[in-house]
């Protein structure tokens, strides 16, 4: 099966800063990867997601890059906001047949006033 | 957008009781729904699938006599925690998935709001 790995596990940048969380997966089948943001006891909010037919996608701060080649998705999120502190984790899966998510480990960003 | 509502929200309940959690989704048909379980500080993890009508499917290490899974209808689909321990203490999240259109990228997520589970 599909095996999502996702770093860094914690990240803390300055207000106004730029955050890059990585996410590597396994299955060269898969096609759709969503990227959502965690608040504490809160369900996942989906934040901006890709396919894989597209390198890249932006949707004003945050944007997602996507290299099939190397399986591997980044999360870019610029002019970081106290806001933005939440858990953030990417998924994979095979869109196409209604698959379930895998997700990846997540990332506690922690952005300091 | 679609709305999967998930009740109860948080649920304390004594050790080998049983609870029950809903999931609704509430404009849309929900052809399949994901369970999931999340510790503290943790990643999302599949417990089980199920498609209206038929059994769940079990991820491996999920008693499915302990977690009881019922899709009955297109709307409501339940997950019952039997006979429970401090251990299956826990936030449980329920995801819909609907098709939304024919052809590639066809299917729709939505999640719940989840439930803390406190066994005591």
């Amino acid at each position: 099966g599909e095996n999502v790995e996702q770093h860094p596990s914690t990240l803390s940048v300055q207000e106004g800063d730029s955050a890059v969380i990585k996410c590597t997966y396994s299955d060269s089948a898969s096609n759709y990867f969503p990227w959502y943001k965690q608040e504490l006891g809160k369900r996942p909010q989906l934040i901006i997601d890709i396919r894989s037919n597209v390198g890249e996608k932006k949707d004003q701060r945050i944007a997602v890059t996507l290299n099939k080649t190397a399986k591997h998705f980044s999360l870019h999120i610029t002019e970081t906001q106290p806001e933005d502190s939440a858990v953030y984790f990417c998924a994979a899966t095979i869109h196409t047949t209604g698959n379930q998510f895998y997700f990846g480990t997540g990332t506690s960003l922690t952005v300091i006033p | 957008g679609a709305v999967v509502s998930q009740h109860p929200s948080r649920v304390i309940c004594k050790s080998g009781t049983s609870v029950k959690i809903e999931c609704r989704s509430l404009d849309f048909q929900a052809t399949t729904m994901f369970w999931y379980r999340q510790f503290p500080k943790k990643s999302l993890m599949l417990m089980a699938t199920s498609n209206e009508g038929s059994k769940a499917t079990y991820e491996q290490g999920v008693e499915k006599d302990k977690f009881l899974i019922n899709h009955a209808s297109l709307t409501l689909s339940t997950l019952t925690v039997t006979s429970a321990h401090p251990e299956d203490s826990s936030f449980y999240i329920c995801s819909a998935r609907s098709a939304i259109q024919s052809g590639a990228f066809a299917y729709g997520y939505t999640f719940g709001s989840g439930t803390r589970l406190t066994v005591v």
